[in-house]
């Protein structure tokens, strides 16, 4: 079956702009969580939805990241103002529910470079 | 905090044996898992401890320490593809399910 998937695959934008990310989820799934991955180092945790709420958005790193999930499946994880620190690869990932033994699956990202 | 150590990068032959640890130090602990990272693709997984002692899968087996916060992924006959990162993760202790990574380990598989 379909696995996780984002769009877009790459991103480039100015500085200052406004930027939306969307990660399609594999279906069923009600977990779904936003990491990001800057060069040579390993995804780190920006926020998770069960179902349609997020119940833990502690990585976000300030107020100019918002993600949503209004129907429980599709998530858009939006920058405001862009700054270059925010080139990163965002990943995407889901886990059919929150069991002790569910592994996440992940997407293939979008990969975010900020000028 | 938490915090999960792995070695930056290992090299290796084909057809040999490599063994890649991880060490954790958390508030609390609910599981570890190992992923597989290719340059620019997406991490896939390889395996889940979560009581101590080891876990075999084809060629490649982990082994989990939790009274040591250690953890090992062996790869055997290794292979040219398995050239990769190779990502140690813990299951956040507060039941949320997120996972906290090391920075990865990149593993060269030399002919």
């Amino acid at each position: 079956g379909a696995g996780v998937s984002q769009t877009p695959s790459n991103k480039v934008t100015e500085k200052g702009k406004y930027v939306e990310l969307r990660c399609d989820p594999i279906s069923g799934h009600t977990a779904l969580y936003w990491y990001r991955q800057s060069l040579g180092q390993g995804p780190e945790f920006l926020i998770y939805f069960q179902g349609t709420g997020a119940a833990d958005d502690s990585g976000l790193p300030n107020d100019r990241f918002f993600a949503v999930r209004p129907e429980g499946s599709v998530s858009t994880l939006k920058i405001q103002r862009t700054e270059r620190g925010d080139s990163a690869v965002y990943l995407c990932a889901s886990s059919l529910s929150r069991t002790t033994s569910t592994e996440q699956y992940f997407g293939p990202g979008t990969r975010l470079t900020v000028t | 905090g938490q915090n999960i150590d792995q070695p930056t990068e290992m090299t290796a032959t084909e057809g040999a044996i490599v063994q890649i640890n991880c060490t954790y130090q958390t508030s609390g602990f609910n599981g570890l898992f190992w992923y597989q990272q290719h340059a620019g693709e997406a991490p896939t997984f390889l395996s889940y401890n979560v009581l101590d002692g080891l876990e075999e899968k084809g060629r490649f087996s982990s082994f989990l320490s939790r009274s040591k916060g250690y953890s090992y992924l062996l790869l055997k006959e290794l292979q040219m593809k398995d050239s990769a990162s190779y990502l140690c993760a813990v299951r956040d202790p507060d039941n949320t399910d997120k996972l906290i990574f090391g920075t990865g380990t990149r593993l060269q598989v030399f002919p």
